[in-house]
């Protein structure tokens, strides 16, 4: 159970340009999901958490007009990153939590989109 | 402040068992996650511990002590697969994961 997927794995565009990446809740309704970033060898940074419905929460130092975020349905979360720039280039990753679980805190990963911006 | 520690990094031989180690801070406490992450893939779960003690999981096992503020990641019978960045991840009284920098587990033969 719990399966997330995200789409596209990895993309190359040109700087200026704008790239969505979605990430799916395949198996289960997720009404809240994170999305995350991760340049090499570093630990994970939360950027949002993506709530169904509403608007997305954004952490400190993370441009909301930069990074969309919208959570149009309970199993689809999208994230755009306008105007790309190369030092946006990192791995985008999204988890999602699966209410119906017993263990509703656990976080589920999509196997994330490795973005590359010349 | 919030914070996790781990080491960087551990060498170990396949088949033999590896402990590591993670000690945490955190603004309240709602349990300590551990996840496995290859070179270049998104973190797959492994375990969560919310009270004290041992949680095995067939290989793996997991403990936590929460008044010491400190939780290891037992691997037995260590295969090459095994090779990977293991994070440690405790949640805030907020349900935020507060993430370790990761420790990469080298396997030698």
């Amino acid at each position: 159970g719990a399966v997330v997927s995200q789409h596209p794995s990895w993309v190359i565009c040109k700087s200026g340009t704008s790239v969505k990446i979605e990430c799916r809740s395949l198996d289960f309704q997720a009404t809240t999901m994170f999305w995350y970033r991760q340049f090499p060898k570093q630990s994970l940074m939360l950027m949002a958490t993506s709530n169904e419905g509403s608007k997305a929460t954004y952490e400190q130092g993370v441009e909301k007009d930069k990074f969309l975020i919208n959570h149009a349905s309970l199993t689809l979360s999208t994230l755009t990153v306008t105007s790309a720039h190369p030092e946006d280039s990192s791995f985008y990753i999204c988890s999602a939590r699966d209410p119906s679980a017993g263990d509703t805190d656990t976080q589920y990963f999509g196997p994330g989109t490795r973005l590359t911006v010349l | 402040g919030q914070n996790i520690d781990q080491p960087t990094e551990m060498t170990a031989t396949e088949g033999a068992i590896v402990q590591i180690n993670c000690t945490y801070q955190t603004s309240g406490f709602n349990g300590l996650f551990w996840y496995q992450q290859h070179a270049g893939e998104a973190p797959t779960f492994l375990s969560y511990n919310v009270l004290d003690g041992l949680e095995e999981k067939g290989r793996f096992s997991s403990f936590l002590s929460r008044s010491k503020g400190y939780s290891y990641l037992l691997l037995k019978e260590l295969q090459m697969k095994d090779s990977a960045s293991y994070l440690c991840a405790g949640m805030d009284s907020n349900y935020q994961l507060i993430w370790g920098a990761g420790t990469k587990l080298i396997i030698k033969p």
